[in-house]
This record gives structure tokens, sequence and C-alpha cells, in this order.
């Protein structure tokens, strides 16, 4: 069974950094394309970023480009991203999410989300 | 960017209704749309991927169309546990956007 467990979220001061880690159990997390989405509270959905399975290229929102970086653990199966520069706009929960495949593809499985709060 | 535009933001309909909500994208993405459900306090759920093929254990009253520029999610009756927020996503290429989300209601 696929799971997915973030952590590392909670409060920082705007300027601050913040590292999310997400833990993946039952399948090889280097094989599959994984994202980062957030949600704003009361808002929709925001893809963030993406590593590609195998080769592992990267892909950011323009929004979070030169600020976030995303990278993955294969000793651990980990998908992380470490979050600089952080504004008030980026408050939100963050959600890991499992590709279908490993190159770019829809999201077919989602951990439970780790809240993110950029305040002073 | 491609930008993705769903219609209408938000409806209200009686059990049992045929409910439909429309995915534009800004460009052609060929069959590159997933639908996902997300219910109140829950996380997103994937409905439909390759715009029209069910993800497994999804309910048959969901159907998804449509291909290049436009698309639809269907509910053909509309049930209690429906109550949702419905979000397109194309994935052709980076970024991978979502549209603005549909809010289903039962009236």
């Amino acid at each position: 069974e696929v799971q997915l467990a973030e952590s590392g979220g909670g409060l920082v001061q705007p300027g601050g950094s913040l590292r999310l880690s997400c833990a993946a159990s039952g399948f090889t997390l280097a094989t599959y394309a994984m994202s980062w989405v957030r949600q704003a509270p009361g808002k929709g959905l925001e893809w963030v970023s993406l590593i590609s399975g195998v080769s592992g290229s990267t892909y950011y929102a323009d929004s979070v480009k030169g600020r976030f970086t995303i990278s993955r653990d294969t000793s651990k199966n980990t998908l992380n991203l470490q979050m600089n520069g952080l504004g008030a706009e980026d408050t939100a929960i963050y959600y890991c999410a499992k590709g279908a495949f490993a190159y770019i593809s829809n999201f077919d499985n989602w951990g439970q989300g780790t809240l993110v709060t950029v305040s002073s | 960017d491609i930008q993705m535009t769903q219609s209408p933001a938000s409806l209200s309909a009686s059990v049992g209704d045929r409910v439909t909500i429309t995915c534009r994208a800004s460009q052609g993405i060929s069959s590159h749309l997933a639908w996902y459900q997300q219910k109140p306090g829950k996380i997103p759920k994937l409905l439909i991927y390759a715009a029209s093929t069910l993800q497994s254990g999804v309910p048959s009253r969901f159907s998804g169309g449509g291909s290049g520029t436009d698309f639809t999610l269907t509910i053909s009756s509309l049930q209690p546990e429906d109550v949702a927020t419905y979000y397109c996503q194309k994935y052709s290429s980076a970024p991978l956007t979502f549209g603005g989300g549909t809010k289903v209601e039962i009236k």
C-alpha cells in the first residue's frame, strides 16, 4: 500500500527557512515523479514543484523559483522541499503527491499534508 | 504558461441531478488532464486521468470527456457524498496547473 507522510511544517518568521520532508512507503520514490502541492487557507490547489523519476529533473512554479529546492534521498525513500525566503504568501498546507509514472503525469496518491505558517 | 479555467465556480443541485463541470485550457493539452475531488477537510483524490479514464474504485456515475482545450467532468446522478470541490489539472508539461475549483453543494 502506498503511503506518504509529510513532516517539518510549523510557524516561521517572514524571511525564514523551513525544510519539509515526505516519507514514502509501499513504492520506490526515485522511480516515480513526485510533486509538492500547496493549499492556502480557504483557497485552491497550487502546484509548487516536481522532481521526475529516474532522471531527477526538477521543475518549479514561478512563485517559488529561486527560493524553494526539491530533492530526494533515495537511501531514506524521502522527498524534501527546502524553502528559503518565506513570506506570508507561502502560508499553506503542503502536500506531497506521487505521480503515476516516472515522467510528468497525474497524481495518484497524496499525503495528509503539513501546515506551514509564515508570521511574525 | 497554459492557464486552466473552470466553470462554474460553484453550483447547487438536487440529489439525482446530472451535473457538468467545464475546464478550459488556454492552449491545447491533448488529453493530459486529470480531475480531483476534495471533500471538506480531506485530501484531494484522483477521479479521472487522461481526460476520460476513471481511476480504480471511483463510482461509474463520474465521467470525463474532451481533448485539446475543452474538457468536462459529469456526475450522472448527484449523491450526497459528492459534496466537494472539484479541480482539473493539466499535466502535459510543467507547470502542472490546477483550475480554480468548482464547489458542488446539494440544494
